[in-house]
């Protein structure tokens, strides 16, 4: 079976620019997380959606936002981008919205000139 | 809130030693969840270890052990006879039982297996 996929695997923006970036679960889990992952640092939480429903957010700023489709992928937005935005970002998937496993995709590098 | 902390950044070790990463948490909770992820240099965390705060009994699957000590708080994990394909990242992370699946991860530990 096919594990966690994100797409793209890089990109580069601009400052002020908008990117979206895409993720498709492993088949059968409803939980999709968001995790932002600087260089030199453990990933942080950004979101984390169940049943389309945002079931938790982490400490960013609102030009972060997120949603989840019938097919349980899921889109990161993030709005007037930053230089400090660029990190790794990764999506998880889990079958339960808690005390469940998660499984990571290979990431999206995202970075902001 | 919950918080892990990994003091070691980097840790090399010479092939076929034993290396154990130290993770020591916080939270405010009396069920969570902790784990260790892997990551190589391609950047997927790749999931190791998984222990549910009710069950403290220490485990051994293949070269991978863990000591799970709630009186310390202290989730310690341990490989043995290392070898190259072992050189990652190595990130402890904590989940608490509170509506959501959020990991708090620590800083990770850099393994440098040496041939």
């Amino acid at each position: 079976d096919a594990g966690v996929t994100q797409s793209p695997t890089h990109l580069i923006k601009t400052r002020g620019q908008q990117v979206t970036l895409r993720c498709s679960p492993i088949s059968g889990h409803k939980s999709v997380s968001w995790y932002q992952q600087v260089l030199g640092q453990g990933p942080q939480f950004i979101f984390q959606y169940y049943e389309k429903e945002e079931r938790g957010r982490g400490n960013f700023p609102d030009r972060f936002s997120a949603r989840q489709f019938p097919n349980y992928s899921s889109e990161l937005n993030v709005n007037a981008l930053l230089l400090g935005d660029s990190a790794l970002y990764l999506c998880a998937s889990s079958l339960e919205v808690e005390a469940d496993t998660q499984y990571f995709g290979p990431g999206t590098r995202l970075t902001v000139l | 809130a919950q918080k892990v902390t990994q003091a070691q950044t980097e840790i090399s070790v010479v092939e076929k030693e034993d290396v154990t990463l130290d993770c020591v948490y916080e939270t405010r909770d009396t069920t969570y969840y902790l784990f260790w992820y892997k990551q190589p240099p391609s950047g997927e965390l790749v999931f190791l270890i998984r222990r549910n705060s009710f069950d403290e009994q220490n485990e051994i699957s293949g070269r991978y052990s863990w000591n799970f000590q709630k009186s310390t708080s202290s989730f310690n994990f341990t490989i043995t006879a290392s070898q190259v394909v072992d050189s990652a990242v190595y990130f402890c992370a904590l989940s608490e039982n509170d509506g959501n699946n959020r990991l708090a991860f620590g800083k990770g530990n850099q393994v440098v297996v040496i041939p």
